[in-house]
């Protein structure tokens, strides 16, 4: 059965840099791994997405081991602005019809 | 370019009822997937259409149920209504399948008396 864990909530200050893990047991080769920024009263914003090694966008970094058993979303210089819950999401069986499952969601407080 | 659009954004409907959600994709996306979303269970995918066709499903009842038009517009219709199905119902439109990169949209906040 697949199951994704993240970590409830985290703290940072402006300026440090954030990693947020999320674990996904069962993970095929070729599930992808994406993640999502949520601001209350809205819909979930696409983040980063990827399905091995690293992938880096102007926003984010995305760190997934070899054994992909977790992946690590990387907030370079947080702001303010970047207090939100972030959720990873797993593709399931992305060769084929998928199962997406999220994970319960990472409320970051970014404190001055 | 124009988001996602879902209407109506809030709704009120009595236990026993059926109900109608509409979402309207960004234009040229073919693939459209309905989320649920609450503070208990968090955000719980329920179907994804693409070119009309329910290409996947969630664990959700059969009185969950959807449809996407020639348009890529789509429709989820929930019958006899029980009050935990009072969520936040999420719409979400991607160029391809569901696996990528996914434009969501506002949501349509029902809820069960």
């Amino acid at each position: 059965l697949a199951k994704i864990t993240q970590p409830i909530s985290m703290d940072s200050y402006e300026g440090q840099e954030v990693n947020i893990t999320c674990s996904h047991n069962n993970i095929a080769t070729n599930d992808y791994i994406t993640w999502y920024q949520q601001f209350p009263s809205q819909g979930p914003r696409f983040i980063i997405q990827g399905y091995k090694t690293k992938v880096t966008n102007e926003v984010a970094s995305l760190f997934i081991p070899a054994d992909r058993k977790s992946s690590t979303l990387s907030l370079p210089r947080v702001s303010l602005s970047d207090t939100a819950v972030y959720y990873c999401l797993v593709a399931y069986g992305s060769s084929n019809t998928g199962k997406l499952i999220f994970g319960q969601g990472t409320t970051l407080q970014v404190k001055p | 370019k124009a988001g996602v659009t879902q209407t109506p954004r809030y709704l009120i409907k009595t236990r026993g009822q059926q109900v109608t959600l509409s979402c309207s994709p960004i234009s040229g996306h073919r693939s459209v997937s309905w989320y649920q979303q609450t503070p208990g269970q968090g955000l719980q995918f329920l179907f994804e259409y693409f070119s009309e066709t329910q290409r996947n499903k969630g664990n959700f009842p059969g009185r969950f149920s959807g449809r996407q038009f020639s348009n890529s517009r789509s429709e989820m219709n929930v019958s006899t209504l029980e009050l935990g199905d009072s969520a936040l119902y999420l719409c979400a439109s991607s160029v391809g399948t569901a696996t990528y990169e996914q434009y969501f949209g506002p949501g349509t906040r029902l809820t069960v008396t």
